[in-house]
């Protein structure tokens, strides 16, 4: 099974609302992802978990908000976002890189988030 | 440091006839490179990676890519294009620390029927 999950597919929130994405995955991955894509751009780096601890993150604002509750599951909480947040998000997984790496990104499909 | 061009943000090109969308990458090591497809409000889909083995990968959907290290190349070739071959793709490469991926800024296949 090569598949990653998230949950919702959509997800629409006012600025002072309090939401969650989930995402889940089964291959056995150590390292997750998630990124932040908006339209007709690359997706970009958000947070990047390896063995369960946060290794990267990249300067996100602490509206966003990480977890990672077991090997399998990664969470994204949000609270007070911003209209300019609204974009496609991302989750991905992949082996640990513990040298230059060869391993491939698992992608989901990604929840549309708007923010009114 | 790495970084990735995608010389070309957009390619037409006509069902039947041939794709080649073009990557450059920067390194100071020797890469993994990626490319891959991203369909409109889906996810990405890995196409096909080189991990320092053969040269010429092959790819899922009849696409192909070559490493060429005295070019700094990994572009992305398919003999004939399909109209579900219109798509986003991405080149991607590897960081020099763990976990780490730089994106291209991709380009958008269009196929003409």
């Amino acid at each position: 099974d090569t598949e990653v999950t998230q949950t919702p597919k959509h997800l629409v929130m006012g600025m002072t609302n309090k939401k969650s994405l989930k995402c889940e995955q089964h291959m056995g991955h150590r390292a997750m992802y998630w990124y932040k894509q908006k339209a007709k751009k690359p997706p970009e780096l958000m947070f990047v978990y390896s063995y369960e601890k946060l290794s990267i993150n990249e300067s996100v604002p602490s509206r966003f908000s990480p977890e990672c509750p077991n090997s399998s599951l990664l969470n994204l909480h949000l609270h007070a976002l911003q209209p300019e947040d609204s974009a496609l998000y991302l989750c991905a997984s992949s082996q640990v890189l513990n040298y230059v790496g060869t391993y491939e990104q698992y992608f989901g499909p990604g929840t549309r988030l708007t923010v009114t | 440091a790495q970084s990735v061009t995608q010389l070309d943000s957009h390619v037409s090109v006509s069902e039947g006839t041939p794709v080649l969308l073009r990557c450059n990458y920067s390194s100071s090591y020797s890469p993994s490179l990626f490319w891959y497809v991203q369909h409109p409000n889906k996810g990405l889909q890995l196409l096909l990676k080189y991990t320092s083995a053969a040269t010429l990968v092959k790819g899922i959907n009849g696409f192909e890519a070559e490493f060429k290290k005295s070019e700094t190349s990994f572009h992305l070739t398919k003999p004939s294009a399909h109209m579900s071959d219109a798509a986003e793709y991405f080149c991607v490469v590897s960081g020099d620390t763990g976990n780490q991926f730089y994106f291209g800024t991709g380009t958008s296949l269009t196929v003409i029927p």
